[in-house]
């Protein structure tokens, strides 16, 4: 089945430490997404790719970097520069205005 | 900033109808209204979406107002398993900002 593939589900980093977070699709979809959600909060926008080898920022792209090497990849890392990393990230994709598919997230932490 | 209003939580009884909110008073006429819902520690569920007129599909049904400044989602007998926050979004292209939503408890 097609979908959004996000990796790991759970991941821990540590101080001064730089992590990335796997997002992968097989829906052929040109658009990508990155959100940030903390606990009892919407979902906030870091990053999103229309195309390969084109990226924007989002609303809150400070501390986060990424990636649009392959239409079907667009992963996410989170710098050492990001103070406060500890959320829910969610990667989503679409198609010419259809519905945004979301993975089922990365949970990080901080050691 | 999202742009849509939605009340923080609300609450039904199991197998009843359900009506979710949301205002949008600064709706264009190319944004898009969208719904998603997300259960906990899950990516949001698409629910369905229009533009003017009133959609139905197999989860919901969407009521738009004439002047577009609102709409309301409804669910025709909730479950136990629609019990989730439901998110109101205006799309323009591929531009979507989230809000806090509306947290649906449904009690049996």
């Amino acid at each position: 089945d097609g979908g959004i593939t996000q990796s790991p589900k759970y991941l821990f980093r540590k101080e001064g430490q730089n992590v990335t977070l796997s997002c992968e699709q097989n829906l052929n979809h040109d658009a990508m997404y990155w959100y940030r959600q903390d606990p009892g909060q919407g979902l906030r926008l870091i990053y999103y790719s229309q195309i390969v080898n084109d990226f924007q920022k989002g609303d809150i792209a400070e501390g986060y970097s990424v990636s649009r090497e392959k239409k079907e990849s667009f992963p996410l890392t989170v710098t050492s520069a990001q103070k406060n990393p500890t959320a829910f990230y969610l990667c989503a994709s679409t198609f010419q205005g259809q519905p945004q598919h979301f993975g089922d997230g990365t949970r990080l932490s901080i050691l | 900033d999202a742009k849509t209003t939605q009340p923080n939580s609300m609450e039904s009884n199991e197998e009843e109808p359900v009506h979710l909110p949301c205002n949008h008073s600064t709706i264009s006429g190319t944004d898009y209204i969208h719904w998603y819902r997300q259960l906990p520690s899950q990516g949001p569920e698409y629910v369905i979406h229009g533009l003017t007129s009133n959609v139905n599909n197999r989860m919901a049904s969407l009521a738009i107002a004439e002047d577009r400044k609102s709409s309301t989602l409804i669910l025709h007998r909730a479950t136990l398993r629609d019990a989730a926050v439901y998110y109101c979004i205006l799309r323009v292209l591929n531009d979507m900002r989230f809000g806090a939503g509306t947290r649906l408890t449904v009690k049996p």
